[in-house]
């Protein structure tokens, strides 16, 4: 089955500064790539995805890449600000809705 | 749009008792909801698929029996917890598709489960 794997599981940064965050997937067949906010004691809150036809798309400050061939996606976010803390989630799927999560990645912006 | 909401929120229970958890869509149709299960500090684990009208599909590991799944309706999907059991208390949150042809899931605000 598929496995996602995120890194890094932390990560600090100053505000203003960009944070990037990495997702490898195991399944070529995988052609769905969400990304979740997830704030303490919340719902995962959809920020960006993007599909397998598309190699990047951004949203303001928010922009995603992929890579088939190598099987990898990333979230970049740019002049961070103290509320975008949280821990965020890669995933993907394969159709059918089913999305596989990876572990997480602890975002913490220091004003 | 695409609002989908859960009750209870936080739940606390006796060891042994069952548990009914409830997802709802508010403003759409969901043929599909999913359910997951997360621990503190770690990501969301898929328990089950859960289909309108049909049999949930569970994910490998998750016992069938002790996790009861019920699509009743284009609305309403319910997660039983029977006979709970400490190892059980957890954040289980569900999610809805709009449609078949859409991969955008949008989840509910979680529910917390204690089993003393």
């Amino acid at each position: 089955g598929e496995n996602v794997e995120q890194h890094p599981s932390t990560l600090s940064v100053q505000e203003g500064d960009s944070a990037v965050i990495k997702c490898t997937y195991s399944d070529s067949a995988s052609n769905y790539f969400p990304w979740y906010k997830q704030e303490l004691g919340k719902r995962p809150q959809l920020i960006i995805d993007i599909r397998s036809n598309v190699g990047e798309k951004k949203d303001q400050r928010i922009a995603v890449t992929l890579n088939k061939t190598a099987k990898h996606f990333s979230l970049h976010i740019t002049e961070t600000q103290p509320e975008d803390s949280a821990v965020y989630f890669c995933a993907a799927s394969m159709g059918g809705g089913k999305l596989i999560f990876g572990q997480g990645t602890e975002l913490s912006v220091k004003p | 749009g695409a609002v989908v909401s859960q009750h209870p929120s936080r739940v606390i229970c006796k060891s042994g008792t069952s548990v009914k958890i409830e997802c709802r869509s508010l403003d759409f149709q969901a043929t599909t909801m999913f359910w997951y299960r997360q621990f503190p500090k770690k990501s969301l684990m898929l328990m089950a698929t859960s289909n309108e009208g049909s049999k949930a599909t569970y994910e490998q590991g998750v016992e069938k029996d002790k996790f009861l799944i019920n699509h009743a309706s284009l609305t309403l999907s319910t997660l039983t917890v029977t006979s709970a059991h400490p190892e059980d208390s957890s954040f289980y949150i569900c999610s809805a598709r709009r449609g078949e042809g859409t991969d955008t899931q949008y989840f509910g605000p979680g529910t917390r489960l204690t089993v003393l």
